[in-house]
C-alpha cells in the first residue's frame, strides 16, 4: 500500500505571495493532519480534516487554511507569506474509525519544505 | 492541557550498545497512547513503536522497546544493538483527542 504522499517536496516563495500544499494520504485512511515543523517552535500542529470538515485547529492565524475533498485528498494553503513561516510542513493520514480516535497512529509523508524569501 | 519533555537534546551510543532515551509527559486522562517516532535526515518521520496506556506490558518491536512508567508518567525508548542507521532525531509524542503533541526531540549519533 502507498504511503501518504505530498507534493511539491519544495518550494521557494517571496514574501506577500500565497503557497498551496497538497497531500494523499494512504489508501483508506480518512483523516488528515498538517503539522508545521520549524528549529526554533519543533512540531506543531496546524489542523486536522475529516469527512471535508475540519476537526481542529492548532493556535495559528487565519493565514493559514486548509480543506479535504471527497477522496479525502487535503490542500493546505498559507496567504501572505512571511519569513517565519518557512518551515517542513508534514501531512499525516490516520484511518479515524468512530470511538477510536484516540488509538489511531498516523502516518506521516516526507513532508514539503517551504523557503520565504 | 498535555504536554511532553524530552529531556535530552543529544544522544550518543557505540555501534552494537544500548541506548535509553527519555521522555515524560503530563496529562490529565487515563486513556491515551504514547508514540516514539523517528526523523532520519531525509525528514521523513518514521513510527518506531507505539505503547498503549491501558496496557501494563511495554511495547516491544524488534531491537526497540519502551519502559512505560503510567503513574510516573514516563515513557523512555530502549534501542539495544544499536546501528548506524539509527540516527537520526526521535521524538515522543502523546495522542490527544485529535492531534499529536510532540517533544522537542533527541538527536541519537551512532559511532561505529
Amino acid at each position: 500500500k502507498a504511503g501518504v504522499t505530498q507534493t511539491p517536496r519544495y518550494l521557494i516563495k517571496t514574501r506577500g505571495q500565497q503557497v498551496t500544499l497538497s497531500c494523499s494520504p494512504i489508501s483508506g485512511h480518512r483523516s488528515v493532519s498538517w503539522y508545521q515543523q520549524t528549529p526554533g517552535q519543533g512540531l506543531q500542529f496546524l489542523f486536522e480534516y475529516f469527512s471535508e470538515t475540519q476537526r481542529n485547529k492548532g493556535n495559528f492565524p487565519g493565514r493559514f487554511s486548509g480543506r479535504q475533498f471527497s477522496n479525502s485528498r487535503s490542500e493546505m494553503n498559507v496567504s501572505t507569506l512571511e519569513l517565519g513561516d518557512s518551515a517542513l510542513y508534514l501531512c499525516a493520514s490516520s484511518l479515524r474509525l468512530a470511538g477510536r480516535m484516540n488509538q489511531e497512529t498516523q502516518y506521516f509523508g516526507p513532508g514539503t519544505r517551504l523557503l520565504v524569501l | 492541557a498535555q504536554t511532553v519533555t524530552q529531556s535530552q537534546p543529544e544522544m550518543s551510543v557505540q555501534e552494537a550498545e544500548t541506548v535509553t532515551l527519555s521522555c515524560t509527559y503530563d496529562t490529565s486522562e487515563s486513556d491515551y497512547y504514547l508514540f516514539w517516532y523517528k526523523q532520519p535526515p531525509s525528514r521523513q518521520m518514521i513510527l518506531v513503536i507505539r505503547q498503549e496506556a491501558y496496557k501494563q506490558q511495554n511495547a516491544t518491536e524488534n531491537r526497540f522497546s519502551v519502559n512505560f512508567q503510567k503513574a510516573a508518567k514516563s515513557f523512555s525508548l530502549k534501542i539495544s544493538d544499536s546501528q548506524l542507521g539509527d540516527a537520526a532525531m526521535y521524538f515522543c509524542a502523546y495522542r490527544s483527542a485529535r492531534k499529536l503533541i510532540f517533544g522537542t526531540g533527541t538527536r541519537l549519533q551512532v559511532f561505529p
